[in-house]
């Protein structure tokens, strides 16, 4: 069955610095989303992704987050300058219809 | 948005036992998912359940829509039925899904 799949499935980082989060989604979907966690919270959104652009995106998406597909299979994450407060657990999803498939995530830890 | 919580916020069971989890949503939803996340923080998709019900195996699940609530029935568990189970809906058609604070259930031998 297929499957989203996320790299990498930690990462540790000085807080300023850049991070990309890599996704691929299921290859037949056209519809692509971030999601965060922070660790004992719940899941959030971050911005939706359709036609190769955003669709939507929560107050959460600053500035210092952007999203790229810049291939046919990619779907990435950008954090352009890292916070402390962007330590979470990242989810790609992707769907075709209304169900919505999650990859299994990048624990993100900003020191 | 859509509104979505879910009771109760934590349960401990026996082995063996049956238990149901309850999400309740504020507004109408063409579709409802609930999702298992694992010890390791992995999101399992559990059902996608806009209305009706639906079995898998020893879970079943069932959505009223028109009460906005869904329910998730988890018979004779297992310790591996461990970790938080969450309910997610969309605010509308192919959009982002709002999710609930989950249940975190522990199934001790």
């Amino acid at each position: 069955e297929p499957e989203v799949t996320q790299t990498p499935s930690h990462q540790v980082t000085q807080m300023g610095q850049e991070v990309i989060l890599r996704c691929v989604p299921i290859s037949n979907h056209l519809y692509f989303y971030w999601y965060r966690q922070i660790l004992g919270q719940k899941v959030e959104f971050l911005v939706s992704f359709y036609n190769n652009e955003i669709s939507e995106k929560s107050e959460i998406f600053d500035d210092q987050f952007s999203v790229e597909r810049p291939d046919g299979s990619n779907f990435t994450l950008k954090i352009r300058s890292t916070k402390l407060e962007d330590s979470a657990m990242y989810f790609c999803a992707s769907s075709r219809d209304e169900t919505q498939y999650f990859g299994p995530g990048t624990r993100l830890l900003v020191l | 948005g859509i509104q979505v919580e879910q009771s109760p916020p934590d349960l401990i069971l026996q082995e063996g036992a049956n238990s149901t989890l309850r999400c309740n949503f504020s507004d109408s939803v063409n579709n409802l998912q609930w999702f298992h996340q694992n010890p390791w923080g992995q999101l399992i998709n559990l059902f996608y359940i806009p209305s009706g019900t639906k079995q898998n195996g020893r879970l079943s699940a069932t959505t009223v829509a028109t009460e906005r609530y869904s329910l998730l029935y988890i018979s004779s568990s297992q310790t591996t039925d461990s970790g938080v189970y969450f309910c997610a809906a969309p605010n509308s058609g192919y959009s982002t899904l709002t999710f609930g604070k989950g249940t975190m259930l522990l199934v001790s031998p």
